[in-house]
């Protein structure tokens, strides 16, 4: 099975720009769930989509958003970008069944730097 | 709210050296408790899970106990590789509560010499 792909891999933007990211999971899952990773932060929840809808949502400010499709890719959005938005964002899939036995599964991560 | 407390890296090791990376957490509820593992330029790889009270998860010669009464999920190696070396982050989940959402330590970064 293909696992989870994001895309770009790695942009520049600059300040005020506005970026969009790709994750496409593995075949199968439904939930796609975004983190921000960086050096002072560490990983940080951003959210979670299932079948279309946000079903979970961290505390990030309403420039981040996200939205998934029918066929479970999930794009996520940043609006008016600040250089503290320079991080590693990682995408994880899983079959978003609730109970114990889900496990996320990541992909390699956009690196966005801005500028 | 829920957390997760991992010892501070950086961990400098030799090879065959013994690995223990310690993890404690808070939370409600029943959570999975996760070991994660990233190689530098690269996402996070499961590297082992334990969902209930008194489980060992374990994988590649690594294990970890979910151990309640310590509210602790130590991660151990008995003789730890060069290729070991790499970040550590130790994560819970509350599945019944909160979906897919991850909470993260801080990681723990590895070395190991030759």
């Amino acid at each position: 099975k293909a696992g989870v792909t994001q895309t770009p891999r790695y942009l520049i933007k600059t300040r005020g720009q506005q970026v969009t990211l790709s994750c496409s999971p593995i075949s199968g899952h439904r939930s796609v769930s975004w983190y921000q990773q960086t050096p002072g932060q560490g990983l940080q929840f951003l959210f979670e989509y299932f079948s279309e809808t946000q079903r979970n949502k961290g505390n990030f400010p309403g420039r981040f958003s996200g939205r998934q499709f029918s066929n479970s890719r999930s794009e996520m959005n940043v609006s008016t970008l600040e250089l503290g938005d320079s991080a590693l964002y990682l995408c994880a899939s899983s079959t978003g069944l609730i109970g114990s036995t889900d496990t996320q599964y990541f992909g390699p991560g956009t690196r966005l730097t801005v500028l | 709210g829920n957390s997760v407390t991992q010892m501070e890296g950086p961990v400098t090791l030799s090879e065959e050296a013994f690995l223990t990376i310690n993890c404690t957490y808070t939370a409600t509820g029943y959570p999975s408790l996760f070991w994660y593992v990233q190689y530098p330029g690269e996402g996070l790889q499961l590297l082992l899970k334990a969902t209930k009270a008194d489980d060992k998860g374990s994988n590649k010669g690594f294990e970890a106990t979910y151990r309640k009464e310590t509210t602790s999920f130590h991660l151990e190696k008995g003789s730890v590789q060069v290729s070991d070396s790499a970040v550590y982050f130790c994560a819970l989940s509350d599945p019944y509560n909160q979906g897919g959402k991850l909470i993260f330590g801080q990681g723990t970064e590895l070395s190991v010499k030759p």
